[in-house]
């Protein structure tokens, strides 16, 4: 099964602030690669997939890159309602396994 | 609008049974891989199962291997609507379950999980 490890667990950040996170799987996945935003008692919501697709609707403060094994979230200017817990996924092979997340609190 | 709805969540004792729905709208639901994710109180999200829609390896399943042999995922398209049949639980298998719909299928796999259901929690305990 792939694994995929996340850093870091948990990040305090202020509005405004440029937030990357990253994600390194324990072998090479191609971009086959989402991440996702889950608010406390919320389903978790598409932001990226294919590493650096922006899922429709989504703002463009969110970016990915990244291919291989190791891949980052960027959230470029860190807004009120971003403070979450973000999760990677691979879906280059089954099981579809999902990172074990970052969470964003505010400083 | 996608909508997937998701009921049967309860409390069982350990060793009992359960049956998941999740019915769904506003989309070919024949045509899309469908897939159950969990998460236990607290913690984060774990991927369950998976099985194939027309689009793909038609009524082909996945399991996590933790309930591989308990676990059975099916689908009635007639009715639109998702199953997890659900043998054996365990305490561990105490968890919100959320149905999710694969999204952006194109040669045959498909890239992301672009619509989620609000989740229905199931507790395992004596």
């Amino acid at each position: 099964d792939i694994q995929l490890t996340q850093s870091p667990s948990f990040l305090s950040a202020s509005v405004g602030d440029r937030v990357i996170i990253t994600c390194r799987a324990s072998q090479a996945i191609n971009t086959y690669l989402a991440w996702y935003q889950q608010k406390q008692g919320s389903a978790p919501k598409l932001l990226i997939f294919t590493a650096s697709t922006l899922q429709r609707g989504v703002s463009s403060r969110f970016s990915g890159s990244g291919s291989a094994t190791e891949f980052t979230l960027t959230i470029s200017s860190l807004q009120p309602e971003d403070f979450a817990t973000y999760y990677c996924q691979q879906v280059h092979s089954y099981p579809y396994t999902f990172g074990p997340g970052t969470t964003v609190d505010i400083k | 609008e996608v909508k997937l709805l998701e009921s049967g969540g309860d409390l069982v004792h350990p060793g009992g049974s359960l049956r998941l729905s999740c019915a769904a709208s506003g989309f070919t639901f024949s045509i899309y891989d469908m897939s159950w994710v969990r998460q236990a109180p607290g913690e984060g999200l774990e991927w369950v199962s998976a099985i194939g829609g027309s689009g793909g390896s038609e009524g082909t399943t996945y399991y996590t291997d933790s309930v591989k042999g308990r676990f059975t995922i099916s689908r009635d398209n007639s009715e639109n609507t998702l199953y997890l049949q659900m043998n054996n639980l365990r305490a561990g298998d105490t968890a919100v379950y959320y149905c999710a719909k694969l999204g952006y299928c194109t040669g045959g796999r498909c890239y992301n999980f672009d619509y989620w259901g609000q989740g229905t929690l199931v507790t395992v305990s004596s």
